[in-house]
């Protein structure tokens, strides 16, 4: 089926660091998929954080980068230095294109950042 | 402020009855939808509306039926409630043109805890 896996949190990292969290994905159903990231700040709903529809592309925002990768199916989500203030949880998502907006969500990742 | 609005946040309900959340998107969005994640599971796709009409529907009981009164409103109203219905309810909402550029970037409120007990 079509399903997305990710690096199991919670991941803890000191600020300044650099971070990685790994996502693959499988998509069966789905020709063309679109990969995101979302975010989930404390106290805040859910939100994009970057996106990329095309495969080869790579995506960013906020210091943020991930690479849409279809040969080894992954989106891993890249910052090389993190701050206090990335603290939150990361959703690796894949969706159709051509569908209702119907999105996959990975479990999500929960990431601490220490001062 | 808070542009979708879900209430009540939290909520705890017996087996058996009828609960309906509330969600209120502020964003001058043409489509909404409700997602739901359980306990240690993922974020799932459960409905999807364009213009107060049913897009998908990926829940395979009729106790829970989306309610739209008004473009910017999608209710869930759920029947029969059971134990393993505990879960957040996320309402989202997109500007979409189905396959356009906006596809995937889903706005969603901070989402209403059910507890069934």
């Amino acid at each position: 089926g079509d399903s997305v896996t990710q690096t199991e949190g919670p991941v803890t990292v000191s600020e300044s660091e650099s971070l990685i969290i790994n996502c693959t994905y499988s998509a069966t159903s789905i020709a063309y998929p679109n990969l995101f990231w979302y975010v989930r700040y404390p106290g805040e709903g859910l939100q994009l954080l970057l996106k990329v529809i095309t495969a080869g592309q790579k995506g960013s925002s906020r210091g943020f980068e991930a690479t849409y990768n279809k040969e080894t199916t992954s989106f891993h989500l890249q910052k090389a230095s993190v701050q206090e203030s990335d603290s939150a949880v990361y959703y690796c998502a894949l969706g159709d294109g051509n569908s209702n907006n119907r999105i996959f969500f990975g479990d999500g990742t929960q990431l601490v950042v220490k001062p | 402020d808070p542009k979708i609005i879900q209430k009540p946040k939290y909520l705890v309900a017996v087996t058996g009855s009828e609960k309906i959340l509330i969600c209120e998107q502020y964003l001058g969005h043409n489509a909404m939808y409700w997602y739901r994640q359980s306990a240690k599971k993922p974020l799932e796709f459960m409905f999807s509306y364009s213009y107060q009409k049913l897009m998908d529907n990926q829940t395979a009981s009729s106790r829970f039926q989306p309610q739209s009164s008004k473009k910017n409103h999608l209710d869930l109203q759920i029947t029969a409630l059971k134990p393993d219905d505990s879960a957040t309810y996320f309402c989202a909402s997109s500007q979409e043109d189905w396959g356009g550029a906006n596809t995937g970037q889903l706005y969603f409120g901070e989402g209403s805890k059910l507890t069934v007990l």
